[in-house]
C-alpha cells in the first residue's frame, strides 16, 4: 500500500528551530511536496524536493533522501504565525497526490 | 487575482439531499480536483480532470459525481447525502502534474445531519 507518515502534532518556542519529519512508501515517485495550512483555511505551497538534497528558502528549508524515503522541513526563527499544519504531499506513480495527515504546530511565546 | 473560486462556503444538507458545489479557476489551468479533508486527517481526491470533457475518479468517488464542460468549471455534485459526507471540500487546480504547485479554493465546509 501506500502511506506517509508523519507526526500528529508538535509545540516549539517562538524564535527557535523545529524539525517536521514525514517518511513515505509509494509505487512511483515524482516528487515531494510540503504545504502549510492554517485552521479553517485552504493549504498553502511551500516546498518542492525531487532530487536528494536540501532545498533552503528563506526561514524555511525543506530535505529529501529518496533511499530512505524521508523528508523533513525545517523551519528556523520560529514566529507566532507559524503555528499551523505541515502536509506532506508524494507524488506518485501515477503523478497523483498522496497526502499526509499533516503535522500541527503549536507556537509557544 | 480570482484563482480559484469555490461555492458555497458553508451549507448544511439534510440525509438524502442533493447539492452541487461549484468550483471555477481563471488560471487556464488543464488539471483540476476536488479533495475532501476530514479533522485530523490529509486530503483524500475525490475526482480530478485533466482537460474540458475529461474526468476521472480519484480514491474516494463513491457518491459524488463530476463534468468538466469548459476549462474553467468543475462542479462536483452530491447525490442522496449521507452524514459520511460531512466534510470540508477543497477545489484546485494546477498547470500540469509534475511538480507544479497545486492552487486551492478557500473550501466548503459540508455538514449533513
Amino acid at each position: 500500500g501506500q502511506n506517509i507518515d508523519q507526526p500528529t502534532e508538535m509545540t516549539a518556542t517562538e524564535g527557535a528551530i523545529v524539525q517536521i519529519n514525514c517518511t513515505y512508501q509509494t509505487s512511483g515517485f515524482n516528487g515531494l511536496f510540503w504545504y502549510q495550512q492554517h485552521a479553517g483555511e485552504a493549504p498553502t505551497f511551500l516546498s518542492y524536493n525531487v532530487l536528494d538534497g536540501l532545498e533552503e528558502k528563506g526561514r524555511f528549508s525543506s530535505f529529501l533522501s529518496r533511499s530512505k524515503g524521508y523528508s523533513y522541513l525545517l523551519l528556523k526563527e520560529l514566529q507566532m504565525k507559524d503555528s499551523a499544519s505541515y502536509l506532506c504531499a508524494v507524488s506518485g506513480s501515477n503523478y497523483q497526490l498522496i497526502w499526509g495527515a499533516g503535522t500541527k504546530l503549536i507556537i509557544k511565546p | 487575482n480570482a484563482g480559484v473560486t469555490q461555492t458555497p462556503k458553508f451549507r448544511i444538507l439534510k440525509i438524502g439531499q442533493s447539492m452541487t458545489l461549484q468550483c471555477t479557476q481563471d488560471m487556464n489551468h488543464n488539471y483540476m480536483y476536488w479533495y475532501r479533508q476530514d479533522p485530523g486527517m490529509g486530503l483524500k481526491l475525490i475526482y480530478y480532470s485533466v482537460g474540458a470533457g475529461i474526468t476521472d475518479k480519484g480514491e474516494v468517488p463513491n457518491g459524488y459525481n463530476v463534468s468538466r464542460s469548459t476549462t474553467e468549471d468543475f462542479p462536483l455534485r452530491l447525490e442522496l447525502a449521507a452524514p459520511s459526507q460531512t466534510s470540508v471540500y477543497f477545489c484546485a487546480s494546477s498547470t500540469e502534474v509534475t511538480g507544479n504547485t497545486i492552487y486551492f479554493g478557500e473550501g466548503s465546509w459540508l455538514t449533513v445531519v
